[in-house]
């Protein structure tokens, strides 16, 4: 079965700084991977998503994520933070078939001026 | 606009009286589904549908019933809710069934049970 784990329920970087929000995923087949964003009284919005091809995916608002199978990695950076940033940040896997897209608990980003 | 629409936005019951979230999409999607999300244990399936009069259970069914009659409305009801059904609630859709396919999602509907 599929499974994802997100380290770390709080990031906190300062405005401008790297930011480095880490997914680990357990699949025993090519997976599909996406990263959602959401916004405070907001319901969850596509960052960006990996089928197959490129294991670089950039996304919007400046986000991009990686790829790594050796490592079963997906972790997703922003060269630079901006306080629109600050928001909750899923990391999900879909299963073989489409039935179900399984989410991680989830990773509070907080932006400091 | 494309988009999926829940309401209400907050609901304040009692246990045992029965309640329903509507969910409306007006993309012509496939696939729908409803989640809940809890602090720390992110979003879970409740039920999905991959299109009219085809639903399933999801990782978390127990108390909840769903149907979908037409393609655009899949509302999620709870006959008779209890204290530990009280969460945030997420309708999302996609395109069709598949791994490829993002999902679009409602604003939320905050649901308190007392």
């Amino acid at each position: 079965a599929q499974s994802v784990t997100q380290l770390g329920s709080h990031v906190s970087v300062s405005e401008g700084a790297l930011v480095l929000l880490r997914c680990n995923y357990s699949s025993s087949v090519p997976p599909y991977l996406f990263w959602y964003v959401q916004y405070p009284n907001q319901g969850l919005q596509l960052l960006l998503k990996y089928t197959t091809g490129a294991t670089l995916v950039k996304g919007i608002n400046g986000f991009e994520a990686e790829f790594k199978k050796s490592e079963t990695s997906f972790h997703l950076t922003k060269p630079s933070a901006h306080m629109s940033d600050a928001a909750e940040y899923f990391c999900a896997v879909s299963d073989t078939g489409g039935f179900k897209t399984i989410f991680g608990a989830g990773t509070r980003l907080f932006v400091k001026a | 606009e494309a988009q999926v629409t829940q309401n209400p936005r907050y609901l304040i019951t009692v246990t045992g009286k029965k309640l329903t979230v509507t969910c409306s999409q007006n993309m012509n999607h496939e696939y729908m589904s409803w989640y809940r999300q809890d602090p720390g244990l992110g979003l879970r399936q409740i039920y999905y549908s991959m299109n009219v009069e085809v639903t399933d259970k999801g990782d978390v069914p127990e108390g909840y019933k769903v149907s979908r009659k037409e393609k655009r409305n899949f509302p999620l009801i709870l006959e008779s809710p209890s204290p530990n059904q009280t969460s945030l609630y997420f309708c999302a859709s996609s395109l069709r069934q598949g791994e490829r396919s993002p999902l679009h999602f409602g604003n939320g509907t905050r649901l308190t049970v007392t």
